[in-house]
């Protein structure tokens, strides 16, 4: 089935921590796998995507990191700062069909000054 | 360069009425996908519309459809309201499947 997990619902980190988010994809066929920030009461963002063809992508204080054996992939935000505070999701493609995304339930990212 | 632009902005329907919802592409994106975002989740894929056809479709009921026009604008419609059809409802555009773009949405409220 069509079905993507991620964990944590919620995070909570000090300015300047890093912060790690994760999913698992349950169609091996997926290829693609995107994350998006949403702020409150705004229109989720694409913020970096991975293909399947690459284990690691980084974006300054942003990465990507993908297990095609495991079916997971994960972002990792370091430095963390106020500004990064939102919900982000992570999404798949069923079968490889990118014109289809399946999210995950998203998570709650929470940076203290 | 405008982005993916949708209208209304917000509505609130009665329950057992219609509404359509539009959204025009970003320039040079021919593929409209639309999405539900209930409150506290992640977006859900309705369907997909590429040449004025739909070609892929979620597991939402007949009661939702839809419409592709030659300049790749699209609307959404939703018949027979239901309280549970309260959400952001989000178009995205692309060209072919590369670029997916989220337009700001429409946030329908059914009482």
């Amino acid at each position: 089935g069509e079905n993507v997990e991620q964990h944590p619902s919620t995070l909570s980190v000090q300015e300047g921590d890093s912060a790690v988010i994760k999913c698992t994809y349950s169609d091996s066929a997926s290829n693609y796998f995107p994350w998006y920030k949403q702020e409150l009461g705004k229109r989720p963002q694409l913020i970096i995507d991975i293909r399947s063809n690459v284990g690691e992508k980084k974006d300054q204080r942003i990465a990507v990191t993908l297990n095609k054996t495991a079916k997971h992939f994960s972002l990792h935000i370091t430095e963390t700062q106020p500004e990064d505070s939102a919900v982000y999701f992570c999404a798949a493609p069923p079968g490889g069909n990118t014109g289809k995304l399946i999210f995950g339930q998203g998570t709650t990212l929470q940076v203290k000054p | 360069d405008a982005g993916v632009t949708q209208s209304p902005t917000h509505l609130i329907k009665t329950r057992g009425q219609q509404v359509t919802l539009r959204c025009s592409p970003k320039s040079g994106h021919d593929t409209v996908s639309w999405y539900q975002q209930a409150l506290g989740q992640g977006p859900q894929f309705i369907f997909q519309y590429y040449e004025e056809e739909e070609r892929q479709r979620g597991n939402f009921p007949d009661r939702f459809s839809g419409h592709q026009f030659p300049n790749y604008s699209s609307e959404l419609n939703v018949n027979a309201l239901l309280l549970g059809d309260s959400a952001l409802y989000l178009c995205a555009s692309s060209l072919g499947q590369r670029g997916y773009t989220f337009g700001s949405g429409t946030r329908l409220t059914v009482v």
